[in-house]
């Protein structure tokens, strides 16, 4: 199956740093995604890791990437209030000309003052 | 320029409606994605447009039915739609070329209500 799995919920104190954490299934996938859903909004992109890289460093975000446990993490420094959202990871596949992405059930952040 | 624009925002229809759901990207991107997302669940993906050809049908039912007229513009022709419709639809495009990363770029989104 491809199951991604993450956490319902992460409830962090503004200026914390926040960890959110995803497990996917298929080894196959070349690049892995974190998007982020503001309530009623489209999802936004924020980073990707290419599945041979451990590690992308990118402003407050960082993103680990263990292949052996297929375990996939984003690290948000200084976390603000605006973080507030809904992120999902992504695996994704190519299909030729396109990327067909399989969502994790995605996790809830909440940021607190 | 990463925008992807969708139209209408909202749109409620009646079951026995025919009604139109519009995208649009000025990224050059040749491939082109419609997502269904229910509350509070992960976009699920639809039908992909690659080179203006419907690549990828993820066993839609036919009362939805999607059109690449060009590069730039994907429709989806809604008709007969069922309450259980009702969802966020998203629009996605992506870069075709090979070595390319085709990270998909979404839309704003129409939140569909059907009554």
């Amino acid at each position: 199956g491809e199951d991604v799995e993450q956490s319902l919920f992460l409830s962090v104190r503004e200026g914390d740093s926040s960890v959110i954490n995803c497990t996917y299934t298929d080894s196959s996938s070349t690049y892995l995604y974190w998007y982020k859903q503001e309530p009623g909004a489209g999802l936004q992109l924020l980073t990707y890791i290419f599945s041979n890289m451990d590690m992308k460093q990118d402003q407050r975000l960082t993103v680990l990437l263990n292949k052996k446990d297929k375990h996939l993490s984003l690290r948000i420094a200084d976390t603000q209030t605006g973080d507030s959202a809904i992120y999902f990871c992504a695996e994704s596949r190519e299909t030729g000309t396109a990327s067909k992405l399989t969502f994790g059930t995605g996790t809830r952040l909440q940021v607190t003052l | 320029d990463t925008e992807v624009t969708q139209t209408p925002k909202h749109l409620v229809m009646g079951m026995t409606n025919k009604k139109s759901l519009k995208c649009e990207q000025h990224m050059g991107h040749r491939a082109m994605y419609w997502y269904k997302q229910k509350a509070k669940k992960p976009p699920e993906l639809m039908f992909v447009y690659s080179y203006e050809k419907l690549s990828i049908n993820e066993s839609v039912p036919s009362r939805f039915s999607p059109e690449c007229p060009n590069s730039s513009l994907l429709n989806l022709h809604l008709h007969a739609l069922q309450p259980e419709d009702s969802a966020l639809y998203l629009c996605a495009s992506s870069q075709t070329l090979d070595g390319r990363l085709k990270a998909q770029y979404f839309g704003p989104g129409t939140r569909l209500t059907v009554l």
